[in-house]
């Protein structure tokens, strides 16, 4: 099936420690994001990428990088410059901006807490 | 003024009867425009999108834009228990052209009572 795949669904982090965490699609789309959200809060854009070897800085990106090796692979690395990670992390993904203005769909995201 | 408003709710509607939901914003060259449910731990997921002014519709939901007014809707229609979830609004800005990056609401809670 197609769609967007997150891992690990819940991931602990230790003080000092960068974490990893994996968002996958295999629906040929362009451009990929990740998003923070807070209890109760909405979402919060980190970074985004529109294609292959291409990122940018979105609202809150400070501790934290991105890379986009490969269409299909955007991961997001917590490093320990992040000082309150506690979050839900929700990667996204869409066709790309040569296709209009096309909807971006969800992976079941990432909960990150702090040990 | 903050880009866009929702009202967090929660909004308690009975089980058969019409659901509203409400969101302004304020960038006037927003061009599109999205409503996502996000049950409880879960991720969002696309309801419906529109992109000109006027209603449209599917299945039991209808959107409504209206660009002059800045504000879009979401209506529900003969609301279940399952309809209970936050919406969130989501918007493309004009300062956002040449990209996709979309502008979130906080969401508003619905709980439809049976």
């Amino acid at each position: 099936d197609g769609g967007i795949t997150q891992s690990p669904k819940y991931l602990f982090r230790k003080e000092g420690q960068n974490v990893t965490l994996s968002c996958e699609q295999n629906l040929n789309h362009d451009a990929m994001y990740w998003y923070r959200q807070d209890p109760g809060q909405g979402l919060r854009l980190i970074y985004y990428s529109q294609i292959v070897n291409d990122f940018q800085k979105g609202d809150i990106a400070e501790g934290y990088s991105v890379s986009r090796e490969k269409k299909e692979s955007f991961p997001l690395t917590v490093t320990s410059a992040q000082k309150n990670p506690t979050a839900f992390y929700l990667c996204a993904s869409s066709m790309g901006r040569s296709r209009g203005d096309q909807p971006q769909h969800f992976g079941d995201g990432t909960r990150l807490s702090i040990l | 003024q903050k880009e866009v408003e929702q009202n967090s709710g929660p909004l308690s509607v009975p089980e058969g009867a019409i659901a509203s939901l409400n969101c302004t914003y304020s960038d006037r060259g927003s061009q599109s425009f999205f409503w996502y449910r996000q049950y409880s731990g879960k991720s969002p997921e696309l309801i419906m999108f529109i992109y000109s002014n006027g209603d449209k519709e599917d299945g039991r939901f209808t959107a409504q834009l209206n660009k002059a007014s800045q504000y879009v809707s979401l209506l529900i229609r003969d609301s279940q228990p399952s309809d209970s979830a936050t919406y969130l609004c989501a918007f493309k800005g004009a300062s956002n052209f040449g990209n996709e990056k979309l502008t979130f609401g906080t969401g508003t809670r619905l709980t439809i009572i049976p």
